[in-house]
C-alpha cells in the first residue's frame, strides 16, 4: 500500500530554520511529491512540486525561504528565517496508480 | 488568475444527498485532471475523487466508492461531486483542486472549501 509518512509535529524558533520530512513507502522512492501549507482556519495552499532528484518548482508567490530537497525515499521541506505566519500544518501529497492521490498525515509546525 | 469556487455545501440528514459544484476560471479547464479533497473537523486532508480532463476516467477513495460520483461540464468550466447515502463521517470541508497537468497530478490550486454537515 502506497503511504506517505510525516511526523505529527515540529517546532522551531522565530528566525531559525526547520526541515520537515515526508517518507515514501517501500518501492516508491522515485516518486515526486507536492508540499502544501494550511494556515489555521484557512484552506490549503500549494507550495511546490519536489522531484526525486531534489529539483523543485514552486507555486505562485511562494517566498525563497521555502525550499525542497530529496534523499532516497525522503522528501524534505526546509523553511528558513521562520516567521510567525509559517505556523501551519504542512502536508505532502503524491499520486499512485492512474489519478489516485495520496496525502501524508500532516506535520503541525509551531513557531516558538 | 486561476480561481476555484465551491458551492452547494450545507446541512443534510444521514442517508441524504447533496451535490457540490466547483466553478473555475483562469485556465483551460478541459485539459486538467481535477479533484475533490475533504477535511473532517480537526483531521488531515483526505483525497475523495479525481476525474480526467475529458471526464472519461475517474477514481474514488474506498470510503466513498459507490456513494459519490464525480463529473465535469467542460462547456461550463465546472466540476461536480454528487454525494448520496451520506453518513456522519462524511462531515467535512470539501475542497476542489486543480492538478498540474502533463501527467503531473499534484494539486497546484485549491478552492476555499464548502462545509458539508451530515446530522439529524
Amino acid at each position: 500500500q502506497f503511504v506517505l509518512t510525516q511526523s505529527p509535529s515540529a517546532s522551531a524558533s522565530l528566525g531559525a530554520s526547520v526541515k520537515l520530512t515526508c517518507t515514501l513507502s517501500s518501492g516508491h522512492s522515485s516518486y515526486a511529491i507536492a508540499w502544501h501549507q494550511q494556515q489555521p482556519e484557512k484552506g490549503p495552499r500549494y507550495l511546490m512540486k519536489l522531484n526525486s532528484d531534489g529539483s523543485h518548482s514552486k507555486g505562485d508567490g511562494i517566498p525563497d525561504r521555502f525550499s525542497g530537497s530529496s534523499s532516497g525515499a525522503e522528501r524534505y521541506l526546509t523553511i528558513s528565517s521562520l516567521q510567525s505566519e509559517d505556523e501551519a500544518d504542512y502536508y505532502c501529497q503524491t499520486w499512485g496508480t492512474g489519478i489516485r492521490v495520496v496525502f501524508g498525515g500532516g506535520t503541525k509546525l509551531t513557531v516558538l | 488568475e486561476v480561481q476555484l469556487l465551491e458551492s452547494g455545501g450545507g446541512l443534510v440528514q444521514p442517508g441524504g444527498s447533496l451535490r457540490l459544484s466547483c466553478s473555475t476560471s483562469g485556465f483551460s479547464f478541459y485539459i486538467y485532471v481535477m479533484g475533490w479533497v475533504r477535511q473532517a473537523p480537526g483531521k488531515g486532508l483526505e483525497w475523495v475523487s479525481s476525474i480526467s480532463g475529458s471526464g472519461g476516467s475517474a477514481d474514488y477513495a474506498d470510503s466513498v466508492k459507490g456513494r459519490f460520483t464525480i463529473s465535469r461540464d467542460n462547456s461550463k468550466n465546472t466540476l461536480y461531486l454528487q454525494m448520496n447515502s451520506l453518513r456522519g463521517e462524511d462531515t467535512a470541508v470539501y475542497y476542489c483542486a486543480k492538478t498540474g497537468g502533463s501527467g503531473n497530478y499534484n494539486f497546484d490550486y485549491w478552492g476555499q472549501g464548502t462545509l458539508v454537515t451530515v446530522s439529524s
